[in-house]
């Protein structure tokens, strides 16, 4: 079965600076992986989707690559403030069968003053 | 906000009682997921709906099952509860074309506690 691994449980970091957080996964190939947003009691928050044939998506100051060599995502929010604090879920889809997702299992992200 | 609601917001059950989640997908969505999410782990997949027909169904027991309505409301069912099912349930609505897959738009959640 797939298995994803996102590299720490928690991660901090200094106001200003540039978060990395790093989702790993085995077996096969996902055709989309998507990270997500959750702040505690709530549900996840889509953020980027980015497919196996492209290799960086940005969208503001968030920027995802996907290396299905590596079988790795690394997933950057630059210049980060206090309100990027929330825990961040990488999640894998297929392109076939149904239309779920595979998550990781998060990085709490906090983000110091 | 997702447009996606979900109730209860909490709820406080017995073992061996049964439950149902209800969940208000986001009108036009096609396609409804649920997802348990134990606490500090990611969701994990239930099973999906789409246009009213199950779609796809994780590791869980038959006793977890499901409906779609056409409305775009949704339910899950759980018979015989266990400790173990005490977790966040989470309701994602999207819409599938037949195209590529696209993002899914999650509610708030039902916590669940089996005591």
């Amino acid at each position: 079965s797939q298995k994803i691994e996102q590299n720490s449980e928690a991660l901090n970091i200094q106001e200003g600076k540039t978060a990395t957080l790093t989702c790993n996964y085995t077996n096969y190939s996902p055709a989309y992986l998507q990270w997500y947003r959750q702040d505690p009691g709530r549900g996840p928050v889509f953020l980027l989707l980015i497919r196996e044939n492209e290799k960086e998506k940005r969208k503001e100051r968030l920027k995802v690559t996907f290396d299905t060599t590596l079988k790795q995502s690394l997933f950057h929010i630059t210049a980060s403030q206090p309100a990027d604090s929330a825990t961040y879920l990488c999640a894998l889809q297929r392109v076939t069968g149904a239309n779920n997702l595979f998550f990781g299992t998060g990085t709490r992200l906090t983000v110091i003053p | 906000e997702t447009g996606v609601t979900q109730s209860p917001t909490h709820l406080i059950k017995t073992r061996g009682q049964q439950v149902t989640l209800r969940c208000s997908s986001q009108s036009g969505h096609n396609t409804v997921s649920w997802y348990q999410q134990a606490l500090g782990q990611g969701p994990q997949f239930i099973f999906q709906y789409y246009r009213e027909e199950e779609n796809g169904r994780g590791n869980f027991p038959p006793r977890f099952s499901g409906l779609q309505f056409p409305n775009y409301s949704s339910e899950l069912n759980v018979n015989a509860l266990e400790l173990d099912d005490s977790a966040l349930y989470l309701c994602a609505s999207s819409l599938d074309s037949g195209g590529p897959p696209r993002e899914q738009y999650f509610g708030p959640g039902t916590r669940l506690t089996v005591t």
